[in-house]
């Protein structure tokens, strides 16, 4: 069974830094992108980015609201992709998800709330 | 505001069928076969419904169905039952730079 799982959200002051870990189990991690998907309260979706996977090259790309500021990487020896949360602003409150996949999501975990207040 | 548009809401019958439409463009779901559908229920995580315009995954109901015409894809449920109430959410792949695009969301009621 594919499972995707989220951890490191909290409440954090604007401006500072927050780093979401997403484990996975249940398929070879290596050979999938995996992407980041953000839900701002009572509001929709939206694409945070995604990183290939190391025979794609390993690259990411950013929706250009937290391009400069948020990066993805991944450790495909503990199967597990990270989400670098910089410079935090108000509006970044949201439920993250990470996604198997990068062209589209199939597999999601089952969020992780951000909150960032003063 | 959204790259996809969608109606805010959409509702029916049980037994009925409704379909949900997404409007994109010539740059995303006009140019790609990359068009996906997601259920949502409320507290839950999305569930991928369809993908790649009108496949569904394994396990998803056939009573779920997607095609694509233009820059405009649909969804349609048919049957409707009522555990099939839920935001139902677009998405299409769209190339650099923006890559992913979300729909705002369509909220299904059943009658």
């Amino acid at each position: 069974e594919v499972q995707l799982v989220e951890s490191g959200g909290g409440l954090v002051q604007p401006g500072r830094s927050l780093r979401l870990s997403c484990t996975v189990s249940g398929l070879t991690f290596g050979d999938y992108a995996i992407s980041w998907v953000r839900q701002a309260p009572g509001k929709g979706l939206e694409w945070v980015g995604f990183i290939r996977s190391k025979a794609y090259g390993g690259t990411t790309e950013y929706a250009a609201s937290v391009k400069d500021r948020f990066t993805i990487s991944r450790d495909d020896s503990k199967s597990i992709a990270y989400l670098q949360m910089n410079s935090l602003k108000t509006e970044d409150t949201a439920v993250y998800y990470c996604t198997r996949g990068g062209r589209w999501p199939d597999y999601w975990g089952q969020g992780t709330l951000v909150t960032v207040s003063s | 505001q959204s790259a996809l548009t969608q109606p805010a809401s959409v509702s029916g019958s049980p037994g009925q069928s409704i379909t949900i439409s997404c409007t994109g463009t010539s740059s995303d779901i006009g140019s790609y076969n990359l068009v996906s559908w997601y259920q949502q229920h409320p507290g839950k995580a999305p569930k991928l419904m369809i993908d790649e315009v009108d496949k569904r995954p394994s396990g998803v109901s056939n009573r779920f169905s997607g095609s694509k015409s233009g820059n405009t894809a649909s969804l349609t449920i048919s049957g409707l039952q009522a555990e099939d109430e839920a935001d139902y959410y677009c998405c299409s792949y769209a190339g650099s730079p923006t890559f992913v695009v979300f729909g705002g969301g369509t909220k299904l009621t059943v009658l």
